[in-house]
């Protein structure tokens, strides 16, 4: 199995807080993704990430903001979290970009819970 | 119309069924996965392919780009085999398109 680790795993909090979510990777793969998933929708891209400090927005990034200081590391963050951004997260690496020629390694997901 | 449509939407079989799960697309693609998720929620890649078959144990998945459409074929059905099953289609970078997914349940 891949070496992808999400945390936390479970979070709940308050409309409002802050909430940051983190993928950490042992396998040295250029790419990472963080999407959501929810009832009636597919996975759905929130920000990707094609190398250290560079990251694009994906479909449904409004509201939230990623950062990747080093490889191995890709944090999401929800500046202010509203109840629309209750979810399932999981973050994905690659080597080669997911729409070409990138097989997908997908973390164990982050539930997250917004009262 | 969703770009990525997949059928059934519910399949419930018995142990050692020959199963066949649908995936149509609309779009022009470089790639298409099948991914794999678990009752607990856990996702796992099966096969990325762009062209032709592939074929790993009992899971065969096959491509038609011509038709835009792709099949998931499972011989020898197990109870194990019950999960989610998702295509993606890639149309260029970093962009993947997700179909809902098909719920398969294999009965003893």
């Amino acid at each position: 199995d891949a070496g992808i680790t999400q945390s936390p795993r479970h979070k709940v909090t308050e409309t409002g807080t802050p909430v940051t979510l983190r993928c950490h990777q042992t396998e040295n793969h250029r790419y990472m993704y963080w999407y959501r998933q929810d009832p009636g929708h597919g996975l759905r891209l929130i920000h990707y990430s094609y190398g250290v400090k560079d990251t694009d927005k994906g479909e449904v990034s409004d509201g939230y903001s990623v950062s990747r200081s080093k490889t191995e590391d890709f944090l999401l963050t929800l500046e202010s979290a509203t109840s629309s951004q209750t979810s399932v997260y999981f973050c994905a690496i690659s080597q080669g970009l997911a729409g070409e020629t990138g097989e997908l390694f997908f973390g164990e997901g982050s539930r997250l819970t917004v009262l | 119309k969703n770009e990525v449509e997949q059928s059934p939407q519910n399949l419930t079989a018995q142990e050692g069924e020959f199963i066949t799960i649908n995936c149509s697309y609309s779009v022009g693609i470089s790639a298409l996965h099948w991914l794999q998720q678990h009752p607990g929620g856990g996702i796992v890649s099966l096969f990325m392919l762009s062209s032709g078959k592939k074929k790993h144990g009992r899971l065969i998945a096959t491509i038609n780009i011509q038709e835009k459409h792709s099949s998931l074929h499972i011989t020898a059905s197990h109870p194990r085999d019950s999960a989610v099953y998702i295509c993606a289609v890639g149309t260029s970078g970093s962009r993947l398109t997700f179909g809902e997914g098909t719920q398969l349940t294999v009965n003893p």
